[in-house]
């Protein structure tokens, strides 16, 4: 099984700052890497995929990169709607597809 | 608009079991797998399984191979998800959700079921 690591489980953040999530693979996952938002009481949302590729309507404040094991979500300019929890998620290795655990975005 | 309906929240005891549905509409559902998520309070998201609609094909996660049952009604375009001798350890929210084709992830997402598993 493919181990998603996330780093740091909460960051802390001004509005209008930028805000930098990591998450690692534990085996080469390509660019088979999404990124989820989660608010509280409410299902995930897909923000990226393809470790770069906005999903449609996400603003272009978030953005991806990084492939192989070493990815990373940055958002340039926190908004209020946008402290939540963030996950990555690897589908490389089918059908066994895993999430990391977390970054909490709070307000600073 | 394609969505995921879940049914509704529920409370069972220790060594009860249930079934849990997930309807689609807004889409061919026969032409999309369908995810089960279960997320425990405050934790993070873990993958359960899987099924094709089209097929019925289903993949287990190996954590929860044999500690689930994935289902499929295309008929009425619903997806289920089984929990037999239900724990306190069950109890949780949990989510399904729709894999685009080809390479897969979670496109749309239904708003959760919260299991309750309490005597």
């Amino acid at each position: 099984e493919i181990v998603m690591t996330q780093s740091p489980a909460t960051l802390s953040v001004s509005p209008g700052e930028r805000a930098t999530l990591s998450c690692w693979a534990s085996q080469n996952v390509n660019s088979h890497l999404a990124w989820y938002q989660q608010k509280p009481g409410q299902p995930p949302r897909l923000l990226i995929s393809g470790a770069s590729t906005r999903a449609t309507g996400i603003p272009a404040r978030f953005s991806g990169s990084g492939s192989g094991t070493d990815f990373t979500l940055t958002i340039s300019s926190l908004q209020a709607e946008d402290f939540a929890v963030y996950y990555c998620q690897q589908y490389e290795s089918w059908p066994t597809f895993t999430f990391g655990g977390g970054t909490k975005v709070e307000i600073k | 608009e394609a969505q995921l309906e879940q049914s509704g929240a529920v409370v069972k005891e220790p060594g009860e079991s249930l079934k849990i549905s997930c309807k689609a509409s807004g889409y061919t559902f026969t032409r999309h797998w369908i995810g089960w998520v279960r997320q425990m309070s405050g934790r993070g998201l873990e993958l359960l399984g899987m099924i094709h609609p089209g097929d019925s094909d289903t993949k287990y996660s190996p954590s929860f191979q044999g500690q689930v049952t994935i289902s499929v009604d295309k008929s009425v375009n619903t997806a289920y998800l089984q929990l037999s001798s239900l724990q306190a350890s069950d109890t949780a929210v949990y989510f399904c959700s729709r894999l685009t084709p080809p390479p897969y992830y979670f496109d749309l997402w239904g708003l959760g079921t919260l299991v309750t598993v309490s005597s």
